[in-house]
C-alpha cells in the first residue's frame, strides 16, 4: 500500500494551523473493522514517535492541538496552533495491510 | 525503554546481527518490529515477530537475507543481516508491532546506524 502525502514542506507561522493530508492507494479497513491509520512525529535529532492511532485517537501524553480525521482512503493531520516544539517531520503510516507502510514524510518548519 | 546495538559498517556480502534490550514492559506480551529509515527509501517497516517466536513477517525484499528472532529469557530482539547490500545502508529501529490497536503501545529505540560499504 503506497501512502502519499502531501505537501512535503509545511513553513508555519507560530500560533498558527497547520493541515498534512495522506491518501492510501487502497482503503484501510481492516478484517476487524478498524482503520489502523496512524500519525507519527520525529523531531530533528530523535526517533519516530507515535502522535495518533485509529485515525483520531492521540496517543498518551500528545497534545490536544493535534487531532487526526479522514475514512476510506483520505486522511488528515491538523494542528491547531502550531508551536516551537512542533518542528520536525510528519509521517503517516498504515498497519492495516502487511507490510506496513509510512508516507514520505512532511517537513513542518517555522516560517 | 528499547535499547539497540550491533551497528557498524560492513562489506558487501558480510554479516551483521542487531540486538535490542528490552526493559520496564512486559516483553513476552508484545510483538516485535525492527523499522529503518534511510535518505533514499525513508521509513521501512523491515519485520515482525509474535511474542513467542513462533510467526514472522518480512518486507518481501528482504526475504531469505534477514531473520528476526527473540530470546524472551533475556527479553532481548535480533536482526540477523546476511548478503547485505549498499541498499541496506539505513538507521535501524527495535520497536513494538504497533499497528494501532491502543493507546501508549508505541515504543521505538533510538536506532543504531548500519553502512553498508566497500
Amino acid at each position: 500500500v503506497v501512502m502519499t502525502q502531501s505537501p512535503l514542506s509545511l513553513p508555519v507561522t507560530l500560533g498558527q494551523a497547520a493541515s498534512i493530508s495522506c491518501r492510501s492507494s487502497q482503503g484501510l479497513v481492516h478484517s476487524t473493522g478498524n482503520t489502523f491509520l496512524n500519525w507519527y512525529q520525529q523531531r530533528p535529532g530523535q526517533s519516530p514517535r507515535r502522535l495518533i492511532y485509529k485515525i483520531s485517537n492521540r496517543d498518551s501524553g500528545v497534545p490536544d492541538r493535534f487531532s487526526g480525521s479522514g475514512s476510506g482512503t483520505d486522511f488528515t493531520l491538523k494542528i491547531s496552533r502550531v508551536e516551537a516544539e512542533d518542528v520536525g517531520v510528519y509521517y503517516c503510516m498504515q498497519g492495516t495491510h502487511w507490510p506496513w507502510t509510512f508516507g514520505q514524510g512532511t517537513k513542518v518548519e517555522i516560517k | 525503554e528499547l535499547v539497540e546495538s550491533g551497528g557498524g559498517l560492513a562489506q558487501p556480502g558480510g554479516s551483521l546481527r542487531l540486538s535490542c534490550a528490552a526493559s520496564g514492559f512486559s516483553f513476552t506480551a508484545y510483538w516485535m518490529s525492527w523499522v529503518r529509515q534511510s535518505p533514499g527509501k525513508g521509513l521501512e517497516w523491515v519485520a515482525n515477530i509474535n511474542p513467542v517466536g513462533s510467526e514472522t513477517y518480512y518486507l518481501d525484499s528482504l526475504k531469505g537475507r534477514f531473520t528476526i528472532s527473540r530470546d524472551n529469557a533475556e527479553n532481548s530482539l535480533y536482526l540477523q543481516m546476511n548478503s547485505l547490500r549498499a541498499d541496506d545502508t539505513a538507521v535501524y529501529y527495535c520497536a513494538t508491532a504497533a499497528r494501532g490497536d491502543n493507546a501508549g503501545e508505541a515504543s521505538w529505540g533510538q536506532g543504531t546506524q548500519v553502512t553498508v560499504s566497500s
